[in-house]
């Protein structure tokens, strides 16, 4: 169990430039979940896949904003045209399915835009 | 829609002292109940949970009981130590996302 492993760990950025944030689940887990965390506030959920479908989407994720999971494995992140509003760590989790399956979160990409 | 309401920090604390950081919610039907720590430059980690009312979970002498009647899931611990200065986080999984406390920060002073 190699953990959950996100790249890269930090992203500096100017406004308007697209970036894309890679994260690497845990091998057995089909489960996988983006959160978003600012300063002083906890994990606010974006998505979740199970497999490569994507099965939910929260109204924080606006247009710019695109989440892939193309083979059930790693997934990636997605900002076009970046805001400054957008800085925030990105976190990654995933899972076992079921609701009694806890969630293991990687270390997560800290995105600043300048 | 689910919420969790933490107590504010920071709470700081001499070393051995009795912890208790306070954490209710709002949910539809009956979720699962969560602590996550995170320490300084680390990730996310689980401290405990517990999926049913009345349940307790407990991890590293941290405990917390789910109790339906109040709402609540506070965290407990007798004896703190300077290790255990970090970020404390309650949350809730009614359906799969986790919905998360604001979060409170936690020091220890030796």
């Amino acid at each position: 169990d190699t953990g959950v492993s996100q790249d890269p760990r930090h992203k500096i950025t100017k406004r308007g430039q697209n970036v894309t944030f890679r994260c690497d689940p845990i091998s057995e887990h089909n489960r996988l979940y983006w959160y978003r965390q600012t300063l002083g506030q906890g994990p606010e959920f974006l998505t979740y896949f199970q497999n490569e479908a994507q099965l939910e989407k929260s109204r924080l994720l606006s247009d710019r904003f695109s989440a892939e999971r193309p083979k059930g494995s790693f997934s990636t992140l997605e900002i076009q045209r970046t805001e400054q509003g957008d800085s925030a760590m990105y976190l990654c989790a995933s899972s076992r399915s079921g609701p009694l399956y806890e969630q293991y979160f990687g270390p997560g990409t800290r995105l600043t835009v300048t | 829609g689910d919420s969790v309401t933490q107590m504010e920090g920071p709470v700081t604390l001499s070393e051995e002292a009795f912890l208790t950081i306070n954490c209710t919610y709002t949910a539809t039907g009956y979720p699962s109940l969560f602590w996550y720590v995170q320490y300084p430059g680390e990730g996310l980690q689980l401290l405990l949970k517990a999926t049913k009312a009345d349940d307790k979970g407990s991890n590293k002498g941290f405990e917390a009981t789910y109790r339906k009647e109040t709402t609540s899931f506070h965290l407990e611990k007798g004896s703190v130590q300077v290790s255990d200065s970090a970020v404390y986080f309650c949350a809730l999984s009614g359906n799969t996302p986790l919905v998360f406390g604001k979060g409170t920060r936690l020091s220890v002073i030796a």
